[in-house]
Order: C-alpha cells, then sequence, then structure tokens
C-alpha cells in the first residue's frame, strides 16, 4: 500500500463546474500538506499549502484538510478550460519532536480535462 | 519572485557524453533539490542541499554527480548515463530544510539519452 494514495483519474468535467480533487495518507506523521498543479512538460507550480485541520482558500481554489480521516481534498469553484492539468497533493513528515524533513512524498496525480 | 530557472529546457546526449544541467534561484532559499520526473509518474527526490552542503542522497547512481556552487546555483552533472536515465529533471527551492517551507519548482530540463 503507497503512502499516499490519489486516484488517477483521469477526470473530465464541464466548464463552470466545480472540481473535487482528493487524497488520502497512511502516516499520521505527515503534518504539512501541499497541492501542486503541473501542465504538460512543465514543472509542478505550488497552489496551496496546509497544516492545520480544517479549510483554507485562495480564489476558485479550497484545500481540505482532514488530519482524523487522513484525507485531505482541493476544490474548485468554476473551472476553467485553463485549469486542465495534472493536480497532484504532497506531504511532508514531521516527528514527535516537531522537526520536519523537507521530503516531500507525491501523490500519483490526477489528470483533469475542463472541456468549454 | 518565485521563480526557479534551469537551462537549457532540452537536452539530448550519448551515453558517452558529459553534460551538466544548471538551476538558479534569487529568493534567497538556503534549500535546494533535485527530482526526476518520468512520464505520468509523480517527481522522485535525488539529492538534497542544505545551506550548500548535500543533506540527502536518495541512493542515486554515482553517474549523477550534483554540486552546489553557491547558495544560488545548484548543478546536476551527468556522465555515461542509460536511455533509462530519460525524463524530466526538476529542480526546487525552498526557504530551508523543513516542513514548514513551500518547495518551488523551476520548469524543468527534459533528457533525452541515445
Amino acid at each position: 500500500q503507497k503512502e499516499v494514495e490519489q486516484d488517477p483519474g483521469p477526470l473530465s468535467v464541464p466548464e463552470g463546474a466545480i472540481v473535487s480533487l482528493n487524497c488520502t495518507y497512511s502516516n499520521s506523521a505527515f503534518q504539512y500538506f501541499m497541492w501542486y498543479r503541473q501542465y504538460s512538460r512543465k514543472g509542478p507550480e505550488l497552489l496551496m499549502y496546509t497544516y492545520s485541520s480544517g479549510n483554507k482558500e485562495d480564489g476558485r481554489f479550497t484545500a481540505q484538510v482532514d488530519k482524523s480521516s487522513k484525507y485531505i481534498s482541493l476544490f474548485i469553484r468554476d473551472s476553467q478550460p485553463s485549469d486542465s492539468a495534472t493536480y497532484l497533493c504532497a506531504m511532508i513528515v514531521t516527528n514527535a519532536g516537531g522537526t520536519s524533513y523537507g521530503k516531500l512524498t507525491f501523490g500519483q496525480g490526477t489528470i483533469l480535462t475542463v472541456h468549454p | 519572485d518565485t521563480e526557479v530557472t534551469q537551462t537549457p529546457k532540452h537536452l539530448v546526449m550519448g551515453m558517452t557524453n558529459k553534460k551538466s544541467l544548471k538551476c538558479e534561484q534569487h529568493m534567497g532559499h538556503r534549500a535546494m533539490y533535485w527530482y526526476k520526473q518520468k512520464a505520468k509518474k509523480p517527481p522522485e527526490l535525488m539529492f538534497v542541499y542544505s545551506y550548500e552542503k548535500l543533506s540527502i542522497n536518495e541512493s542515486v547512481p554515482s553517474r549523477f554527480s550534483p554540486e552546489c556552487p553557491n547558495s544560488s546555483l545548484l548543478n546536476l552533472h551527468l556522465h555515461a548515463l542509460q536511455p533509462e536515465d530519460s525524463a524530466l529533471y526538476l529542480c526546487a527551492s525552498s526557504q530551508g530544510w523543513g516542513g514548514s517551507n513551500e518547495q518551488f519548482f523551476g520548469p524543468g530540463t527534459r533528457l533525452t539519452v541515445l
């Protein structure tokens, strides 16, 4: 079993739809959570960065973390064709003493297509 | 400015060649990373430099040799590569080495080994 599970899709939605992307994880030591967007043949772009359980909003994007369920989500409102990309969740471990190590553990990525 | 630049954008090399990939950031970040990404897979960590010292080597073959000449630059020297080393090589940087620091990626160098 992978430490981070992410449905690879592909996911196809019409323009204007609300998109929900999800990752589950098994290691409770993951404490920092990120969402990256990667366009074809480009580097990943950091979209959201969260630590606490709860919601974080930035424009059309909302990141949600539920540490008790080991589940994170990214919601995209009013999706646009320009949102078509691969979305990667990523996490970082923190040890019991609170020390963090910058090694990212990625999900497999979800391929999203928003069609006009 | 959250830009990490990488050169070249594309590189084709034979198995006997020696080449280098370059990465630069001017955000004052003290941690820099090399990742390798194969098609339809997430990035895989190769090396981490923290304060210009190699902190992590993820058991990468010696035909890949990283170098951090100063806090803004990161190189990856390539020698005697194999066709299976063809991939997108990504550089990233963060303020420091730790979970409270977001990692910003460059656009990558697409490497093809013939």
